[in-house]
């Protein structure tokens, strides 16, 4: 079993719908999660940071994280075609460990 | 803001020379930078662990003689393709962890010719 598990998709809506992205981790230690946008040719652009369990809103976006199910979410509200891109997510232990795991990505196309 | 910033961000060179990308975190210390390979299409492979002050540390099977890494100071990392040849033609990110989650420099493509 992959430490990080995210279906890459490729994932299609229509300009306005709610997109939900997620991911399922199986080690216990992680701490930090981020969820991460790259567009083709780009280095990935941080979108959401959430430490241990609890939900966080940042505009359109809102990130859920459950460590009791090991499991967290990234939720695009009124999804744009400029929201089309790679998404990431990633996650790290606590303390002075900073190293990343990612999960493979989601490709996500907002149609108009 | 804090911001992760790379320079160059597109270098095309002939096999056999040496290549250098550096990584600067703005705005913020880093005692520790990370670096990415990335190919097309592909997740983001990690290279090294940059650490400011002491020697980096190197994932297996990435050769450190081959990918110099250099954190002089804690605002600066330098990755230093030797003797580059057309295979290591990829795109190479830098990373760094700021207070509010782990920041991504915009990438160095590196063409080999």
């Amino acid at each position: 079993q992959k430490e990080v598990e995210q279906d890459p998709g490729p994932l299609s809506v229509p300009e306005g719908a709610i997109v939900s992205l997620n991911c399922t981790y199986s080690n216990s230690a992680f701490q930090y999660f981020m969820w991460y946008r790259q567009y083709s040719r780009k280095g990935p652009e941080l979108l959401m940071y959430t430490y241990s369990s609890g939900n966080k809103e940042d505009g359109r976006f809102t990130a859920q994280v459950d460590k009791s199910s090991k499991y967290i979410s990234l939720f695009i509200r009124d999804s744009q075609p400029s929201d089309s891109a790679t998404y990431l997510c990633a996650m790290s232990p606590g303390g002075s460990n900073y190293k990343l795991t990612f999960g493979k990505g989601t490709l996500l196309t907002v149609n108009p | 803001g804090a911001v992760v910033s790379q320079h160059p961000s597109r270098v095309i060179c002939k096999s056999g020379t040496s290549v250098k990308i550096e990584c600067r975190s703005l705005d913020f210390q880093a005692t520790t930078m990370f670096w990415y390979r990335q190919f097309p299409k592909k997740s983001l492979m990690l290279m090294a662990t940059s650490n400011e002050g002491s020697k980096a540390t190197y994932e297996q099977g990435v050769e450190k003689d081959k990918f110099l890494i250099n954190h002089a100071s804690l605002t600066l990392s330098t990755l230093t393709v030797t003797s580059a040849h057309p295979e290591d033609s990829s795109f190479y990110i830098c990373s760094a962890r700021a207070r509010y989650g782990t920041l991504f420099g915009p990438g160095t493509r590196l063409t080999v010719l």
